[in-house]
């Protein structure tokens, strides 16, 4: 069963709305989490990777006021795609990664994903 | 130059019976791996993940063999059912690092 739950799996919004995407670890703490992007016929691009109760430390050339990443608890993370316009449509996955204390591996679990369609 | 290779474009498979799909890789400091599964007209599924310290992760009716001397990967479903028919694609990263993709192999399971 899945360990790493996103939601929503699909949203489509207007052009200028804000979007929040959920990422959730189920049974484990996780310390870290990333988000990546991809793009039709692309790799998996990381955006950014957050630690819990700090700042999340984003990839150049990723606006950090346009996507904001919030890992306020050990099994939460989310992403807020601000203002959000037509080419930000993609599909954005997050993946969990647990201390060697949770999980006994420090594994990476990864998130379903979720559709963004901006209109 | 492409790090992930998916040397079959397609497979087909009787209902029922095993569906093998693989992938190779080139670059050694891969530690995770992935499959996803694409429907026509929508976005990669995550079907199962493995990490470099197994050799082996089943979920269900689908299990993941890593073979990290032979930098191979091989995703086994069984028993294949129609529903499964879609592009599966296999994706490598080293921790917390870009994936690559292969180029995908579409699997038809003929009813």
């Amino acid at each position: 069963g899945a360990v790493v739950s996103q939601h929503p799996s699909w949203v489509i919004c207007k052009s200028g709305t804000s979007v929040k995407i959920e990422c959730r670890s189920l049974d484990f703490q996780a310390t870290t989490m990333f988000w990546y992007r991809q793009f039709p016929k692309q790799s998996l691009m990381l955006m950014a990777t957050s630690n819990e109760g700090s700042k999340a430390t984003y990839e150049q050339g990723v606006e950090k006021d346009k996507f904001l990443i919030n890992h306020a608890s050990l099994t939460l993370s989310t992403l807020t795609v601000t203002s959000a316009h037509p080419e930000d449509s993609s599909f954005y996955i997050c993946s969990a990664q647990g201390t060697r204390g949770s999980r006994g591996t420090g594994e990476l679990f990864f998130g379903e994903g979720s559709r963004l369609t901006v209109l | 130059d492409q790090q992930v290779k998916q040397n079959s474009p397609s497979l087909s498979v009787q209902e029922g019976r095993i569906s093998i799909l693989n992938c190779d890789y080139t670059n050694s400091m891969f530690d995770y791996f992935l499959w996803y599964k694409k429907y026509p007209a929508e976005g990669p599924t995550f079907l199962i993940s493995i990490s470099s310290i197994k050799d082996k992760n089943e979920d269900g009716r689908f299990t993941v063999f890593l073979n990290k001397s032979a930098k191979h990967l091989s995703l086994h479903i069984v028993p294949s059912q129609p529903g499964d028919s879609a592009v599966y694609f296999c994706a490598a990263s080293s921790t917390g690092n870009q994936f690559y993709f292969g180029t995908g192999t579409s699997l038809t399971v003929i009813p």
